[in-house]
């Protein structure tokens, strides 16, 4: 079957507009998580959800980022007034669910702001 | 704040040496430990866990809650294992994981 799969692999934007990044889980997986990856450096956990509801967003860096769930599915990452820091790989995980259980990575949606 | 150290950013060995990535953690309560690894324009994927206590690909890792350490060890290396190697922290039932800033490893002909 199907990894997840991430759109768009590549988003140049310009300072100041918005982003929407989406992410495709694996059919049936009730967890997603999002992470972000400055170049150089690990991964940090942006968010993470249960179905369509998320018990954990500390990660979030600031009010200008956002992420849904609808269906149990599909999930978007929404960066509001971009801003040159958000520069990054965005990548987006899910698992069957989210009790320890492996994670399986998307290839990264690799965003950079001009 | 569980936090996870790989003090290493890059290893160099070389083919059929013994290997040694380190992965140190902060966390009160008892974490579940990964080791994740990423291939040259492959996706990150799991390699892995402490609880199944596997080895995969001849690596082997050892939860040590004494030292609060879970290094990643190989006795041979090989050229295929060149690659970024993460380790990584759960909480159960948490969902959150924290992962390390990672090392690079390239095994040497």
């Amino acid at each position: 079957g199907a990894g997840v799969s991430q759109s768009p692999s590549n988003k140049v934007t310009e300072k100041g507009k918005d982003v929407e990044l989406r992410c495709d889980p694996i059919s049936g997986h009730t967890a997603l998580y999002w992470y972000r990856q400055r170049l150089g450096q690990g991964l940090e956990f942006l968010i993470y959800f249960q179905g369509n509801s998320a018990p954990d967003k500390s990660g979030l860096p600031s009010d200008r980022f956002s992420a849904e769930r609808t269906g149990e599915s599909v999930s978007t990452l929404t960066i509001q007034r971009t801003q040159q820091e958000d520069s990054a790989v965005y990548l987006c995980a899910s698992s069957l669910s989210g009790i320890i259980n492996e994670q399986f990575f998307g290839p990264g949606t690799r965003l950079t702001v001009l | 704040a569980q936090r996870v150290t790989q003090p290493e950013k890059l290893l160099s060995v070389f083919k059929g040496a013994p290997v040694e990535l380190k992965c140190n953690y902060s966390y009160s309560g008892s974490p579940e430990l990964f080791w994740y690894v990423q291939y040259s324009r492959q996706r990150l994927q799991l390699l892995l866990r402490h609880i199944s206590r596997e080895s995969i690909k001849g690596f082997t890792a050892d939860l040590n809650k004494g030292e609060t350490s879970f290094h990643l060890k190989k006795p041979f290396a090989q050229e295929e294992d060149s690659a970024m190697y993460y380790c990584a922290l759960s909480i159960t039932n948490a969902g959150k994981s924290t992962f390390g800033d990672g090392t690079t490893l390239t095994v040497k002909p």
